[in-house]
């Protein structure tokens, strides 16, 4: 079964500093992962996604994450933070078979950004 | 750019009441959903659709229902609300299936029953 397990439930940054926000997965097979962020208040919205190309894969807002087979994770980062990425971030999984369609969302990570 | 539209965005509900929060999409997505998020808990499948006439059970079905009458709607009904329904509700529509393709989210609606 495919499981998503977000490290952190909350980071807090200062701006200006690197972000990252850790992601491990579990698969039995070669899986489909996305990175979708929620400001307060909104729907969500993807970031990226990895699925089976290249390995570390650049997204939205300078955001991007690399696809590690060996170590089961897909953490999201960012080489500088800005005030705008305050919000809410879920790692998510393909679910393959079953319900067509069906992802799986990690519980979350709130990223603060201080001035 | 409409995108994916949900009503209302806010509403309180007494148990045992029924009501139908009401989503819409603009882009001639096939698939839609219906997610609920409660706090710290992620996003958990209610509902889904492939195509209008076509719907299936995602994995918390119980004390909703769905229709797909048009590729545009897919409106999910609440009977008999409970405490355990108060929860933020997304509706969300891509044009491949999820595991493939980008999910676009409305805005949410939060409901309260009490």
């Amino acid at each position: 079964a495919q499981s998503v397990t977000q490290l952190d439930s909350h980071v807090s940054v200062s701006e200006g500093t690197p972000v990252l926000l850790r992601c491990n997965y579990s698969s039995s097979y070669s899986p489909s992962l996305f990175w979708y962020v929620q400001h307060p208040n909104k729907g969500l919205q993807l970031l990226l996604k990895y699925t089976s190309a290249a390995t570390l894969v650049k997204g939205i807002n300078g955001f991007e994450a690399e696809f590690k087979k060996s170590e089961t994770s897909f953490h999201l980062t960012k080489p500088s933070a800005h005030m705008s990425d305050a919000a809410e971030y879920f790692c998510v999984v393909s679910r393959y078979g079953g319900s067509q369609g069906n992802l799986i969302f990690g519980k979350g990570t709130k990223l603060s950004v201080k001035p | 750019n409409a995108g994916v539209t949900q009503t209302p965005k806010f509403r309180i509900l007494k148990i045992g009441q029924s009501m139908t929060l009401q989503c819409t999409q603009d882009m001639n997505h096939n698939y839609m959903y219906w997610y609920r998020q409660d706090p710290g808990m992620g996003l958990k499948l209610i509902y889904y659709s492939v195509g209008a006439g076509i719907t299936d059970k995602g994995e918390v079905p119980n004390g909703y229902n769905v229709s797909r009458s048009t590729t545009e709607d897919f409106p999910l009904r609440l009977e008999l609300a409970a405490p355990s329904q108060t929860s933020v509700y997304f509706c969300a529509s891509s044009i491949r299936t999820g595991g493939n393709g980008e999910l676009f989210f409305g805005e949410g609606s939060r409901l309260t029953v009490l």
